[in-house]
């Protein structure tokens, strides 16, 4: 996962909290995506970022807020927890259609 | 919504062996990638065919592209226990993938020792 850092890589937050997941890339690819694993439905895309100041909804956007100030970072931020938001959460880099995705170690989101 | 659906969702070999999965996908796309997970870890990517291609192979690795029947198949030979993992799909569609991969929910492959 060289080149691609989220943080942290563990959390525990309480419903209603704000919460943000950090993400930062040293490919200077020009896109980022932020996914979200879980049983039963796989990885689904959650917001993406063609450049700095450019993001777009995914899938599953509701809930979350992103932002991409510098091209190297792209985090992800969660105004108020919910429990359904319990999840891991995983961020992406790459300049399709060249190639593959380059994933993080991913960040294990718990909401009590 | 998922575009890919891998067959099958589990899978246990013996080491040696040969591993065989499949990914059916929906819409029209620009290229297929493969990639693997290990328990607890990101994804890596392992390989990307394009939509005019219809073999491609690295190391130990073989992916076949039938865009007629939208499915792709990856088969692993000589297995080894390290290659105990889940395996997904993903694809991107026909423009360009700006929008990102759509994953299969994957096959978890486990290889006996």
């Amino acid at each position: 996962d060289a080149g691609i850092t989220q943080s942290p890589r563990y959390k525990i937050t309480e419903t209603g909290r704000q919460v943000t997941l950090m993400c930062h890339q040293t490919w200077s690819h020009s896109y980022m995506f932020w996914y979200r694993q879980d049983l039963g439905h796989g990885l689904r895309l959650i917001y993406y970022s063609a450049a700095a100041d450019i993001t777009d909804k995914g899938e599953v956007p509701d809930g979350y807020v992103v932002s991409r100030s510098k091209t190297e970072n792209f985090p992800l931020t969660l105004e108020s927890a919910t429990r359904s938001q319990t999840s891991v959460y995983f961020c992406a880099s790459g300049d399709p259609p060249r190639g593959g995705y380059t994933f993080g170690s991913g960040t294990r989101l718990t909401v009590v | 919504s998922q575009q890919g659906e891998e067959d099958p969702q589990a899978l246990s070999i013996q080491e040696g062996e040969n591993a065989t999965m499949n990914c059916s996908y929906k819409t029209s796309i620009n290229n297929l990638q493969w990639y693997r997970q290990n328990s607890g870890r990101g994804l890596v990517h392992l390989i990307l065919i394009r939509s005019n291609e219809r073999e491609k192979h690295s190391g130990r690795l073989r992916v076949t592209l039938d865009t007629s029947k939208k499915s792709s198949s990856l088969l692993i030979t000589a297995s080894r226990a390290a290659d105990t993992a889940s395996y997904f799909c993903a694809t991107v569609k026909t423009g360009g993938g700006a929008d990102g991969l759509t994953f299969g929910k994957g096959t978890h492959l486990i290889i006996q020792p």
